[in-house]
């Protein structure tokens, strides 16, 4: 089982809709998780980290973890076409915090 | 400030040659990390660093690699002698605090291996 697991896509979604973005991960007692957006031919850069149960709101992105479940989602409300691109789901390990370990990301496509 | 620095922004050698890819990290961030990108495989880390010290090179592929941060502002990832299944995408990032903290991530080496 690999420890942080998505669904590679590519997800298909229309401009305006609300696109949905799941992970799970294998270390039962992660602690920091996070959301990474890579446009093609670029580099990864964080849009959203969570630490805690719940949902953490940030402008159109809300990120949502569920410890219980070892399951940690994105949404993305009034899709655009710029969000176009592939999200890394990311967690640190509890045998070494500085750490992280990043899915293989899901390719989010936004049709006008 | 402007960001983490990687050079060369491509590269591409023979099989047998040596490779050296460059990074320069933030100012005043104490946490290193050199990824590796493939389709196969998506984004693996292979070694990390803290106040210049190797702290886990458990994702270093093999003895080919080796990878140095002689100062705060600089570290080599070096494969030598270098083969076709090198190639990928290497990224270099940096962090203030590690893990539970924002990593930036420079703008990557294209190798290709021939």
């Amino acid at each position: 089982q690999k420890e942080v697991e998505q669904n590679s896509g590519p997800l298909s979604v229309p401009e305006g809709a609300i696109a949905s973005l799941n992970c799970t991960y294998s270390d039962r007692v992660s602690q920091s998780f996070f959301w990474y957006r890579q446009y093609s031919g670029k580099s990864p850069e964080l849009i959203m980290s969570i630490y805690s149960n719940g949902d953490k709101e940030d402008g159109r992105f809300t990120a949502q973890l569920n410890k219980a479940s070892q399951y940690v989602s994105l949404l993305i409300r009034d899709s655009q076409p710029s969000d176009s691109a592939t999200y890394l789901c990311a967690v640190t390990t509890y045998s070494s915090a500085s750490k992280i370990i990043f899915g293989s990301g899901t390719r989010l496509s936004i049709r006008p | 400030d402007a960001g983490v620095i990687q050079s060369p922004r491509h590269e591409v050698t023979e099989m047998g040659q040596e490779v050296t890819l460059r990074c320069k990290p933030i100012s005043g961030h104490d946490y290193l990390f050199w990824y590796r990108q493939t389709m196969m495989r998506g984004l693996e880390l292979l070694i990390y660093f803290n106040n210049n010290v190797p702290i886990d090179d458990s994702g270093m592929p093999e003895d080919r690699f080796s990878a140095k941060m002689p100062n705060a502002s600089f570290s080599t990832l070096k494969i030598q002698p270098s083969e076709p299944r090198d190639s990928a995408v290497y990224f270099c990032a940096s962090s203030f605090l590690a893990g539970a903290h924002e990593q930036y991530f420079g703008p990557g080496t294209r190798l290709t291996v021939t």
